[in-house]
């Protein structure tokens, strides 16, 4: 079935940019999104982008996609201590059922 | 404007016990979901609906069920909880299928 792949973990410097990366499997895409979730929270989308998109921009946050490799990245510039989070990626399958992603967790060093 | 709102935040059953998970919105959005939350995983399907009076099959829809009487109103019922079931729960919605999903703050659930 379709799949989605994050690192688990990504440690940055305060005022680095920091790029989440994630790899999906199902060709048939529609949306790909982006969650941020807080401890104790429940998610927060902060983006998405159409399949027939490369880029889309908003403020800090970057996002590429890449559908030939089916290879999805979020960038956050100047990555702040409020940044720290766990991020999910996950897809819009043709039914438009996502699937997830496990998270990636941010983690800003002073 | 609230959103999505759970009820409650956080509960502890004994094995064998039921519960209701309510999840409410005020969005007028067709479609509501519940999904669960385990450590390392993602999130996981459990059921949906698209739209008042339909109920469908997620991923992981076993020992669960479903009720949406209500187009604002999307009910998660434990019938006989087990401890595979200790999960934070999620409940979402969307305006259609393709449009992004809003979450609930969670409902932390312990079956002992």
């Amino acid at each position: 079935g379709e799949d989605v792949e994050q690192s688990l973990f990504l440690s940055v410097r305060e005022g680095d940019s920091s790029v989440i990366n994630c790899t999906y499997t199902d060709s048939s895409s529609t949306y790909l999104y982006w969650y941020k979730q807080e401890p104790g929270a429940g998610l927060q989308l902060l983006t998405y982008i159409f399949s027939n998109m490369d880029m889309k921009q908003d403020q800090r946050l970057t996002v590429l996609l890449n559908k030939k490799d089916k290879h999805l990245s979020l960038r956050i510039a100047d990555t702040q201590t409020g940044d720290s989070a766990i991020y999910f990626c996950a897809e819009a399958d043709s039914n438009y059922q996502l699937i997830w992603g496990a998270g990636t967790k941010l983690i800003i060093k002073p | 404007n609230a959103g999505v709102t759970q009820t409650p935040k956080f509960r502890v059953l004994k094995t064998g016990q039921s519960m209701t998970l309510l999840c409410a919105q005020d969005m007028n959005h067709e479609y509501m979901y519940w999904y669960r939350q385990d450590p390392g995983m993602g999130l996981r399907l459990i059921h949906y609906s698209v739209g008042e009076g339909t109920t469908a099959k997620g991923e992981v829809p076993d020992g669960y069920n479903v009720s949406r009487l209500k187009k604002q109103n999307f009910l998660l019922g434990l019938e006989s909880a087990a401890p595979s079931q200790t999960s934070v729960y999620f409940c979402a919605s969307s305006y259609q299928g393709d449009q992004p999903q809003h979450f609930g703050d969670g409902t932390r659930l312990s079956i002992l």
